[in-house]
């Protein structure tokens, strides 16, 4: 299985912060990297996909990157509602895996 | 309007079986990838079974021989059939829209809202 692991576990940031998350594949994964945000007690809503396209309705301040085996996600100007859990996950393999997550907290 | 509703969630002892549904809305899952993905109690999210539109179907390792993703085109639904349930399957189960674009780009744009599975005697 490919594994997917994202830096840092937890973050504090301020409204107004630039933000940025990582994750890095064991192998190469081209560009089939997708991000995803989640706020308790809701199901995952989809921000970037294939590592760079912004989903139809998310706001321009999230951008992705990245290709291979490293990928970002920035979120260029904190707001108080992108304060959730943030994944990546890939689609390379079959065999579909998530990273562990990033926890975005307010400062 | 795409949606998804999972159903069948519920208390069973270690050992047993469950079967969840996730009925759609909106678009044939038939045409379509479907997924299932769960979430342990404060841990992460896990994907667990794919469905392709073809019929082709896989699974996470950690569930492999144990349960079953299907799906039933007349009543536009998708399944998982749980069998020899385990306290580590405790969860709440997503199902969600598996879009394909391209040769391998898989991503989940329709979630439902999720059904929690609790194994324990």
């Amino acid at each position: 299985d490919i594994q997917m692991t994202q830096s840092p576990s937890s973050l504090s940031a301020s409204v107004g912060d630039r933000v940025t998350i990582t994750c890095r594949a064991s192998q190469s994964i081209s560009s089939y990297l997708n991000w995803y945000q989640q706020k308790p007690g809701k199901a995952p809503k989809l921000l970037i996909y294939a590592a760079s396209s912004l989903q139809s309705g998310v706001p321009s301040r999230f951008s992705g990157s990245g290709s291979g085996t490293d990928f970002t996600l920035t979120i260029s100007s904190l707001q108080p509602e992108d304060f959730a859990t943030y994944y990546c996950q890939q689609s390379y393999s079959t065999l579909l895996t998530f990273g562990q997550g990033t926890r975005l907290e307010i400062k | 309007e795409v949606q998804l509703v999972e159903s069948g969630g519920g208390l069973v002892q270690p050992g047993g079986s469950l079967r969840l549904s996730c009925a759609a809305s909106g678009f044939t899952v038939s045409s379509n990838y479907m997924s299932w993905v769960r979430q342990a109690p404060g841990k992460g999210l896990e994907w667990v079974s794919v469905i392709y539109s073809g019929g082709s179907t896989y699974y996470a390792d950690s569930v492999k021989g144990r349960f079953t993703i299907s799906r039933d085109n007349s009543k536009n639904t998708l399944y998982l059939q749980m069998n020899s349930l385990r306290a580590e399957d405790t969860a709440v189960y997503y199902c969600a829209r598996s879009h394909r674009a391209g040769l391998s780009l898989i991503y989940f744009d329709y979630w439902g809202q999720g059904t929690l599975v609790t194994v324990s005697s």
